[in-house]
């Protein structure tokens, strides 16, 4: 299974962009960059994920690198309830086995 | 419509005992996943049921098994309970090859498993 690698913490302040950040170097060319998050005392939830191109939904926005060793969360307008923490995955399918590595814990400020 | 839910919300057991946790998939999901969480670690994978069949496994002994049931429930079972099996216990649900698996997979609230 191909490793991530995600800075353990990060802070924002509140309606200020954020951008969280993925290294993916073992990406395979069939691996869909998949994100969840996990709010406290809740179970991970679906942010978005990618393929090559850039994605944006009504959550967030996946900008991914051209050789695709890298890939980027972004938050336009972070928010108190957007305190969660981050995991970003590597996998063939959406559906099927996520390996969940350590994730980055997002702290926004006031 | 109703999303993952998961019963019971929380469990204290003793070593060597066995615990069934229950989960019931958002309507009109076909696929269980279950996964298991230490504190402070990501949830790592279990297994996952389509059709009634453990389709895919992660690394983890036998005394963890589970069933899938006609109406697409499930059940995760771990016999001889361990210190170390304290946990929170994940479900999700998904869809497999519709427009729906593009949102991935939906997660229950858990149970609180504690081993004693």
């Amino acid at each position: 299974d191909a490793k991530t690698t995600q800075p353990n913490s990060m802070e924002s302040n509140e309606e200020e962009p954020v951008h969280l950040p993925c290294n993916h170097s073992t990406i395979s060319g069939t691996d869909y960059i998949h994100w969840y998050r996990q709010l406290p005392s809740q179970g991970p939830e679906y942010v978005i994920h990618g393929l090559t191109s850039n994605v944006n939904n009504r959550m967030a926005s996946l900008a991914i690198a051209e050789d695709r060793k890298s890939s980027t969360l972004i938050l336009h307008r972070a928010t108190l309830r957007d305190a969660a923490v981050y995991y970003c995955i590597l996998g063939s399918s959406n559906t099927g086995k996520l390996i969940f590595g350590q994730g980055t814990t997002l702290q926004v400020k006031p | 419509d109703a999303g993952v839910t998961q019963s019971p919300t929380h469990l204290i057991k003793t070593r060597g005992q066995q615990v069934t946790l229950r989960c019931s998939p958002k309507s009109g999901h076909d696929t269980v996943s279950w996964y298991q969480q230490a504190l402070g670690q990501g949830p790592q994978f279990i297994f996952q049921y389509y059709e009634e069949e453990e389709r895919q496994r992660g690394n983890f002994p036998d005394r963890f098994s589970g069933h899938q049931f006609p109406n697409y429930s499930s059940e995760l079972n771990v016999n001889a309970l361990l210190l170390g099996d304290s946990a929170l216990y994940l479900c999700a649900s998904s869809l497999v090859g519709t427009a729906d698996d593009l949102r991935g997979q939906f997660f229950g609230p858990g149970t609180r498993l504690t081993v004693l």
